[in-house]
């Protein structure tokens, strides 16, 4: 079965500066996509970034990239010169290719960004 | 409309009663999903439609757990006899295609007591 782990329940980073967001996935498909989304305290889910399994290389949107490395089955999320708007929820998130329409997520990373 | 717009935001229910959610998507999307987020997990699938047609509901907990989208527009998310475990924040999204560009709502919180 297809599934996300985050092991960090929550990050802490000082404004400005850089951080990883950790993120590892099982399975035993060859073609997959990974998101990574953000969850505020309004409650909604805003996509961030996308990495396709064949992609050679990794995605980057603005201030986001992702860190794919196969291999491993990792895709850490980086996020460059930290703002406090950056304090929310992150989850990483696998698409089910047996049912490409269906999301599957991780249980989140709380990240707070302090002055 | 310029987002997805879910109502109510905050429902208390008390058990045995019937709820119904409802979600707006944005105006064009044909694809709807429907995901279930417990306090401190991520979200998980519940349901999806393409246009008017239901094609996956296969993550539904229970038969007490209905959704329908009669005219392929707004959907309503339908949960009779509240049980305490139902309660959840309740997410809607949509999307031209696929969940790769889908645009999620602020959700509906629904406290069984």
């Amino acid at each position: 079965a297809q599934k996300i782990t985050q092991t960090q329940p929550g990050m802490f980073v000082q404004e400005k500066e850089a951080v990883t967001l950790d993120c590892t996935y099982d399975t035993s498909d060859q073609s997959y996509g990974l998101f990574w989304y953000k969850q505020p305290s309004s409650g909604e889910m805003i996509f961030l970034i996308y990495q396709g399994s064949y992609d050679e290389q990794n995605a980057t949107e603005g201030r986001y990239s992702l860190n794919f490395q196969k291999a491993r089955k990792s895709a850490n999320l980086v996020i460059s010169a930290s703002q406090l708007g950056d304090s929310a929820m992150y989850f990483c998130a696998m698409r089910d290719t047996h049912n490409t329409d269906k999301l599957i997520f991780g249980t989140g990373t709380r990240l707070q960004v302090f002055p | 409309g310029a987002g997805v717009s879910q109502s109510p935001r905050y429902k208390v229910a008390k058990r045995g009663q019937d709820v119904a959610l409802r979600c707006d998507p944005i105006s064009g999307h044909v694809s709807l999903f429907w995901y279930q987020q417990a306090l401190g997990q991520g979200p998980e699938f519940l349901t999806y439609f393409q246009n008017e047609a239901q094609l996956d509901k296969s993550g539904l907990p229970s038969d007490r757990f209905f959704a329908e989208r009669p005219e392929g527009s707004v959907s309503t998310l339908k949960i009779q006899r509240t049980q305490k475990e139902d309660s959840a924040v309740y997410l809607c999204a949509s999307s031209l295609r696929g969940p790769t560009e889908a645009f999620f709502g602020q959700g509906t919180r629904l406290t069984v007591v």
